[in-house]
Parts: structure tokens; sequence; C-alpha cells
């Protein structure tokens, strides 16, 4: 069975560019969550989406957005980057739902942006 | 919001030794606890998890035991090895879905 797949797995831009990551779940997994890792906060989350819908977000301002599509792939977006946006991305899937523990994610390698 | 304090790291040992990292946590309910391992240039995988107090999670020889009189769930191992060396996350869940609140890693470097 695949993993969780993330694209582009390292990628540059500079101050107020956009940028756009992308998160395959593992087949049959319909809830994916976003995650911020940096040296200095550690990992926070961001956002999570079942079925297309955002259940739950966490404390980051309207830049970071998200979305999920039918086939339960997600990107996350990021708008006028800043310097303190470099940080690995990761995502994490589920299975959602019912099924499984809540918290037991699977997470992808990330994917590591850097703003200059 | 619930909250996770882990041990500083590194922690350097010699392969055999015995490995504690210490989690407590601070939380409102019931939450689930887990302990992710991460390795270098990787994601992070589950290692293993605890849903109810006084669970024993247990998997590859680490075992951690929610104890909620203590509000800890600290990670032991009774021989590491070298492959062992990775950041290790204490992590328990937070309100609303499939949100976890990490603790700050504890890096362990293990030495032949």
């Amino acid at each position: 069975k695949a993993g969780v797949t993330q694209t582009p797995r390292y990628l540059i831009k500079t101050r107020g560019q956009q940028v756009t990551l992308s998160c395959s779940p593992i087949s049959g997994h319909r809830s994916v969550s976003w995650y911020q890792q940096t040296p200095g906060q550690g990992l926070q989350f961001l956002f999570e989406y079942f079925s297309e819908t955002q259940r739950n977000k966490g404390n980051f301002p309207g830049r970071f957005s998200g979305r999920q599509f039918s086939n339960s792939r997600s990107e996350m977006n990021v708008s006028t980057l800043e310097l303190g946006d470099s940080a690995l991305y990761l995502c994490a899937s589920s299975p959602g739902g019912t099924s499984g523990v809540t918290g037991e994610l699977f997470f992808g390698e990330g994917s590591r942006l850097t703003v200059l | 919001g619930n909250s996770v304090t882990q041990m500083e790291g590194p922690v350097t040992l010699s392969e055999e030794a015995f490995l504690t990292i210490n989690c407590t946590y601070t939380a409102t309910g019931y939450p689930s606890l887990f302990w992710y391992v991460q390795y270098p240039g990787e994601g992070l995988q589950l290692l293993l998890k605890a849903t109810k107090a006084d669970d024993k999670g247990s998997n590859k020889g680490f075992e951690a035991t929610y104890r909620k009189e203590t509000t800890s769930f600290h990670l032991e191992k009774g021989s590491v090895q070298v492959s062992d060396s990775a950041v290790y996350f204490c992590a328990l869940t937070d309100t609303g879905f499939q949100k976890l609140v990490f603790g700050t890693g504890t890096r362990l470097l293990v030495s032949p």
C-alpha cells in the first residue's frame, strides 16, 4: 500500500510569493491533516479536512489555506510568503470518520519550504 | 488547550543501554497519548499509543504507560540500538478532529 505522498519535496520561494503544496493520502483514507514543523515552534497543527470539508483549524493567519478534493487529495496554499514561513510542512492521513483511533496519523515525508 | 512537556535532548547512550524519555501532559478530558518517531530526512511515524488510563502501548521493544495520576507517558526501552537514533515526539489529542499537540521532541543518539 503506497504511503502518503507529498509534492514537491523541496522548494525555494522569495518573500511575497505564494506557494501550493500537494498531498496524496493513503488509499482509502478520507482525513488529511497538515502540520508545520520549525526548529523554534516545533510541530503545529494547521488544519484538517474530511470529505472536502475543513473540520478543524489551528492558530495560523488567513494566509494559510487549504482544500480537499473529492478523491481525498489535499492542497495547502500560503500566500504573501514571509521569512518565518520557512518550514517543513507535513501532511498526514487517517481513515477518518469512526474508523481508527483519533490521532493515529500516517505522515508523509514533508515539503521543505525555504523563503528567501 | 492541552499541552505536552518532554525532556530536553539530546540523549546520548551507548548501544544496549536502558532508555527513558520523560513526557508529562496537561489536558482536560481524556486524551489519547502517542509517541511518534522521526528518522533523519523522514516524516513522523507512529511508534505506540494508549487511549485510556493504565493502558500500556508497546512496539519494537519500546513501551509507555498512560499514567493519569501523574499525568505522564514516559517512553522506555530496555536495550537501545544504533538504529534507534532519531527524534522522539510525545503527543496527545486536543479538541476537534485529528488535532495533535506535540512536545518539542527529544533527539536520541546511540553510539556503538
